[in-house]
């Protein structure tokens, strides 16, 4: 079983509408949880950070933990087809290395 | 402010050669790490460096690979007798210091190497 896991996609979504990306995460003890947008070719952006259960939202971007269920998810409201990219989920606990998901290719359509 | 830099941006090599690849991370950073990301794939924890600290090498794939932090700044990966398989994006990455709250890490823009 893979440590994160996110579906690899392409997630396809019509401009403005609502994107949503999940994780999964198999170690109970995990305490941060990250996503990360990486456009092709380029280095992974910090996009969202979420500690504890419930949502976090920034801008377009919410961020939802379940750590009963070991979920992780990332909504943008209103896809711009600048959101297009390749987002990453990754997770972390006492230590400082950060597990990666394969990522979730997201295609925004005009 | 400036980010994390890395240099070179590519490197060609031929198999068997030594590389290093350079990092310096966000001023007052205190924690740096090591990914690597094959093509078309995630990333890959190699090593990370905070403060003092022994550096976490649970990651590094081989005894070819080292890594080093001079000054509690600027760091080296080395990769010693390159295999084609070693091909892939280096990237680095810093954070304020490594734990639950203030992992946030931040990536620099990375180092292609390919070996031939």
């Amino acid at each position: 079983q893979k440590e994160v896991e996110q579906n690899s996609g392409p997630l396809s979504v019509p401009e403005g509408a609502i994107a949503s990306l999940n994780c999964t995460y198999s170690d109970r003890g995990s305490q941060s949880f990250f996503w990360y947008r990486q456009y092709s070719g380029k280095s992974p952006e910090l996009i969202m950070s979420i500690y504890s259960n419930g949502d976090k939202e920034d801008g377009r971007f919410t961020a939802q933990l379940n750590k009963a269920s070991q979920y992780v998810s990332l909504l943008i409201r209103d896809s711009q087809p600048s959101d297009s990219a390749t987002y990453l989920c990754a997770v972390s606990g006492n230590t400082g290395k950060l597990i990666f998901g394969q990522g979730t290719t997201l295609q925004v359509k005009p | 402010g400036a980010g994390v830099s890395q240099s070179p941006s590519n490197k060609v090599t031929e198999k068997g050669k030594d590389v290093e690849l350079r990092c310096d991370p966000i001023s007052g950073h205190t924690a740096l790490y090591w990914y690597r990301q094959r093509l078309g794939q995630g990333l890959e924890f190699l090593i990370y460096f905070q403060g003092n600290s022994a550096p976490d090498k649970s990651g590094l794939p081989s005894d070819r690979f080292s890594a080093e932090r001079t000054g509690g700044s600027v760091s080296t990966l080395t990769i010693q007798r390159t295999q084609q398989e070693d091909s892939a994006v280096y990237l680095c990455a810093s954070s304020l210091m490594a734990g639950r709250s203030y992992n946030e890490q931040f990536f620099g823009p990375g180092t292609r190497l390919t070996v031939l």
